[in-house]
């Protein structure tokens, strides 16, 4: 059964840069899609982006000029920079799977969630 | 960008009762490129159907789900006291990026 777990540090100061790993286990890391979700205190789920396991990217537009997605195959893991970072963007962190079928891209399953406060 | 928007956005219901929860798209979803999660205090959002109507695994009968094109629906028969959350709807066709609906809390009346 695959596993996902955030990781990174819980607090982040203005105008710096966000980051966050998710360690994917229990199954391989081929031929998936994987996904940054993040949830404002207001409670709005907003889907950051993603990377295939080519390495293949795709970014909301609402981030795309601040954020990176990576992977690293060897290590079984995939990571979030967003860089310049604002109060906007204290929220929890997930990161999720979806299938490579085109039918079938919801999100399942998801990691618990990583909290990122940012202040100073 | 695809808008869903849910309502209502607390629905107050007796454990036992029925919910029924609305998600409307801003535009026509393709095959029913619709998901539903259920979503508790503290923790990540859970799978519950895929597909509009198809049951996510483990997923309890009571928990179904209907529509197509831009009006969907979620209803909890006979609510159970773990049915008490919050409800998410999102679209996951090839329209990016991929959105969520704002959510449905089902409270306790």
């Amino acid at each position: 059964q695959v596993q996902l777990q955030e990781s990174g540090p819980g607090l982040v100061r203005p105008s710096e840069t966000l980051s966050l790993t998710c360690s994917v286990s229990g199954g391989s890391i081929t031929n998936f899609y994987w996904n940054w979700i993040r949830q404002s205190p207001g409670k709005e789920l907003e889907w950051i982006g993603y990377v295939f396991s080519t390495g293949v990217t795709h970014y909301n537009p609402s981030f795309e000029s601040r954020v990176t997605i990576s992977l690293d195959t060897s290590k079984n893991q995939f990571s979030l920079k967003l860089t310049s970072v604002s109060a906007a963007d204290t929220a929890v962190y997930f990161c999720a799977r979806a299938q490579l079928e085109p039918t079938q891209r919801w999100f399942d399953p998801w990691g618990p969630g990583a909290l990122v406060t940012v202040s100073s | 960008e695809i808008v869903l928007t849910q309502s209502p956005g607390t629905l107050s219901v007796s454990p036992g009762e029925s919910a029924t929860l609305s998600c409307r798209a801003s535009q026509r979803l393709g095959s029913s490129y619709l998901a539903w999660y259920q979503q508790k205090p503290g923790q990540a959002p859970k799978l519950l159907l895929y597909g509009a109507s198809y049951r996510a695994t483990g997923i309890p009968d009571r928990f179904s789900g209907s529509g197509s094109g831009t009006d969907f629906t979620l209803t909890i028969s006979r609510l159970e006291p773990e049915d008490f959350a919050v409800y998410f709807c999102q679209q996951y066709g090839s329209s990016l990026p991929w959105t969520f609906g704002q959510g449905t809390k089902v409270e306790i009346k």
